[in-house]
């Protein structure tokens, strides 16, 4: 059965650091998602991207972040310069329709010192 | 705002005793709903979903989840529990023009 991946699965990196997470989404799925949670928090919207644009955001997806889709396969999500409070687990998530089912990946926990 | 409410954070249940998971939403219209349970250290896997229709919908791992829009619950549920079902659970929304929007989760621990 096909399934999201993500690389790498644990990445520490000091403040200020950029880091590149990766996702990737089902092969026929043409919308993709980041979400994160925060230690003990609930999961969190963060953007969605569809036709190599992003079509919603959050209120915490601010201009230190970004997303790509650099190939026909990725889907990256990069933090320019980390923050503390970027610590966290973040999730890739793909659909084949706009408000379809979300299928997510095992996740990426990012750990900033 | 819309919101997803899972009063329980942490529940403690017998190996093959049921189990309900409760999940509250707070939206204008029947959003589409969701379960999702993650296992330690795993993603999140889909356990099952209503968009219409049968208001019973069977998931996987003989999970099944009841829309009560006169409540509006929508209520995980398992009448005989596994140790390996020991997880979290999360329940999810979104309607048409909102992005999915998660409950705080629910941890199940099965105890022998």
């Amino acid at each position: 059965e096909p399934e999201v991946t993500q690389t790498p699965s644990h990445q520490v990196t000091q403040m200020g650091q950029e880091v590149i997470l990766r996702c990737v989404p089902i092969s026929n799925h043409l919308y993709f998602y980041w979400y994160r949670q925060i230690l003990g928090q609930k999961v969190e919207f963060l953007v969605s991207f569809y036709n190599n644009e992003i079509s919603e955001k959050s209120e915490i997806f601010d201009d230190q972040f970004s997303v790509e889709r650099p190939d026909g396969s990725n889907f990256t999500l990069k933090i320019r310069s980390t923050k503390l409070e970027d610590s966290a687990m973040y999730f890739c998530a793909s659909g084949q329709g706009d408000k379809e089912t979300q299928y997510f990946g095992p996740g990426t926990r990012l750990l900033v010192l | 705002a819309q919101s997803v409410t899972q009063p329980d954070i942490h529940i403690t249940v017998s190996e093959g005793a049921s189990l309900e998971l409760r999940c509250n939403y707070s939206y204008g219209a029947t959003p589409y709903l969701f379960w999702y349970v993650q296992s330690p250290g795993q993603g999140l896997q889909l356990l099952l979903k209503y968009f219409s229709g049968d208001t019973l919908v069977q998931g996987i791992k003989g999970f099944e989840a009841e829309f009560k829009r006169s409540q509006s619950s929508f209520n995980l549920r398992k009448p005989s529990v596994h140790w390996s079902d020991a997880a979290e659970y999360f329940c999810a929304a979104y309607s048409g023009n909102t992005p999915l929007v998660f409950g705080k989760g629910t941890r199940l621990s099965v105890i022998a």
